[in-house]
């Protein structure tokens, strides 16, 4: 089973600053077919998670160019150019290139 | 959208189904999963389902207790529960992911995340 790692756990910002979440996994999640099978989701709080970004670094449809995500085979991160105050919630990455899925343990992300 | 509901209280040792009841989209062109969250906690994997019900996996930690399975005339999959432990107590959510030819024809990719879930129903064992 593929270990999905985060950090930070937990990450304070400040509106209109740059955030980063790193991801890492035990193993490459580069498929044969070129594309990285990483996941990132967003749950908001008191909300069910959504999609951000599919194949390591495609935005999901109607999530807003501030995210983006970039890396490949073991190495992933998410930035978020310009927080805004909605943004808090718990950023989870995971992993589909292999049975069983497996999330990250999440990052937390809320307003200094 | 996607609506959950059979959650509950349940002894251990007891069994319990999920029903996830989808609508605005048509069901057989879409993988369906499991993820369940214990309250404060993490996302967990728990299994997942073909559009056309061949390909079945389930997570470890529920195999022989649990099964999914899906009706595509009733836009509904389910998660039949038996053997409940503590440990399965946790709000599950229902979620789509579209087949790798779905994906290929809206996005040129063989793969689209998860992008639709649903509110959650919770389980309690105890």
């Amino acid at each position: 089973e593929i270990v999905m790692t985060q950090s930070p756990l937990s990450l304070p910002v400040t509106p209109g600053e740059a955030a980063s979440i790193s991801c890492r996994s035990s193993q490459s999640l580069l498929h044969s077919n070129g594309y990285n099978y990483l996941d990132w989701y967003r749950q908001k709080p008191g909300q069910s998670p959504q999609l951000l970004i599919y194949l390591g670094s495609y935005r999901a449809s109607g999530v807003p160019d501030r995210f983006s995500g970039s890396g490949s085979g073991t190495d992933f991160t998410l930035k978020i150019s310009k927080v805004e105050a909605d943004d808090v919630g718990v950023y989870y990455c995971m992993q589909a290139l292999q049975i069983p899925r497996v999330f990250g343990p999440g990052t937390k992300v809320d307003i200094k | 959208q996607l609506v959950e509901s059979g959650g509950g209280l349940v002894q251990p040792g007891g069994s319990l189904r999920l029903s996830c009841e989808a609508s605005g989209f048509t069901l057989n062109q879409y993988w369906m999963n499991w993820v369940r969250q214990v309250p404060g906690k993490g996302l967990v994997w728990v299994a997942r389902i073909s559009g056309d019900g061949s390909t079945i996996n389930y997570a470890d930690s529920v195999k022989g207790r649990f099964t999914i399975s899906r009706d595509n005339s009733k836009n509904t999959v389910y998660l039949q529960m038996t053997s409940l432990r503590g440990e399965d107590t946790a709000i599950y959510y229902c979620t789509k992911r579209m087949s790798p030819n779905l994906a290929l024809v809206l996005y040129d990719k063989y793969y689209y995340g998860m992008d639709l879930w649903g509110q959650g129903t919770t389980v309690t064992v105890s």
